[in-house]
């Protein structure tokens, strides 16, 4: 069951210039959170916010949520051309949170290519 | 380093073969996912456990199934490959409680011919 859709489905830029992936989902959530995934890779964890934040800093990551709008966005300031990957979100329903569950929900990802 | 293992980046199978794909985890984590990837479809659950001996379905579990006898270790098994299996397969944990984010296997390429 798909909940986040991110958004553009590729970015192209140059190193230095901001990236911006924009994420929607449907349903409330616990918590959001940003993967990303080098090609043919397992995907890494960069950071996780709650539903009651608004905005997370973590290195040159920045994600803010907007719940009312059910939509979230990662920005990477000065992109370094190690950053080309797939970024993805994931949600963790508010019904499914709690006890053992909480399961994730990933969107489709986006792809992001950083030239030199 | 804490991580998640797959025992194959790649792996070659043919059709009607039963295939074990291991995933192991030092992160003493409670729960354990089997995820496979497929291109323009994303992430898609295949199983989950939250406890030894415990599993539940995922969004698309036909054709597999899975085992947990021990905490660190989770089997995705396919009963009889088709070519349709062919995809990337991850395996994640993650601690119960904290929402601390997943931590993912490097992935295993399976190839069903």
């Amino acid at each position: 069951s798909q909940q986040g859709e991110e958004d553009p489905q590729a970015l192209s830029i140059q190193e230095g210039e901001n990236a911006t992936m924009n994420c929607s989902y449907k349903t409330s959530i616990n918590n959001l959170q940003w993967y990303r995934q080098n090609s043919g890779r397992g995907l890494v964890h960069l950071i996780l916010i709650r539903s009651n934040e608004r905005e997370k800093h973590s290195g040159r990551l920045r994600v803010t949520l907007d719940t009312s709008k059910k939509s979230s966005s990662l920005l990477i300031t000065a992109s370094r051309a190690a950053d080309t990957a797939s970024y993805f979100c994931a949600t963790v329903p508010l019904m499914n949170y709690g006890g053992s569950q909480g399961n994730l929900i990933f969107g489709k990802g986006t792809k992001l290519s950083v030239k030199p | 380093d804490v991580k998640v293992t797959q025992s194959s980046r790649y792996l070659v199978k043919r059709t009607g073969e039963k295939v074990f794909l291991e995933c192991v985890q030092d992160m003493d984590h409670e729960n354990m996912f089997w995820y496979r990837q497929d291109p323009g479809l994303g992430l898609r659950l295949i199983y989950f456990s939250y406890d030894v001996k415990m599993k539940e379905k995922g969004d698309i579990p036909e054709g597999y199934s899975v085992s947990r006898e021990k905490k660190e270790r989770f089997s995705l098994i396919l009963e009889s490959a088709s070519t349709n299996q062919t995809s990337m397969y991850l395996c994640a944990s993650s601690n119960r409680g904290r929402p601390l984010g997943y931590t993912f296997g490097s992935g295993t390429r399976l190839t069903v011919v």
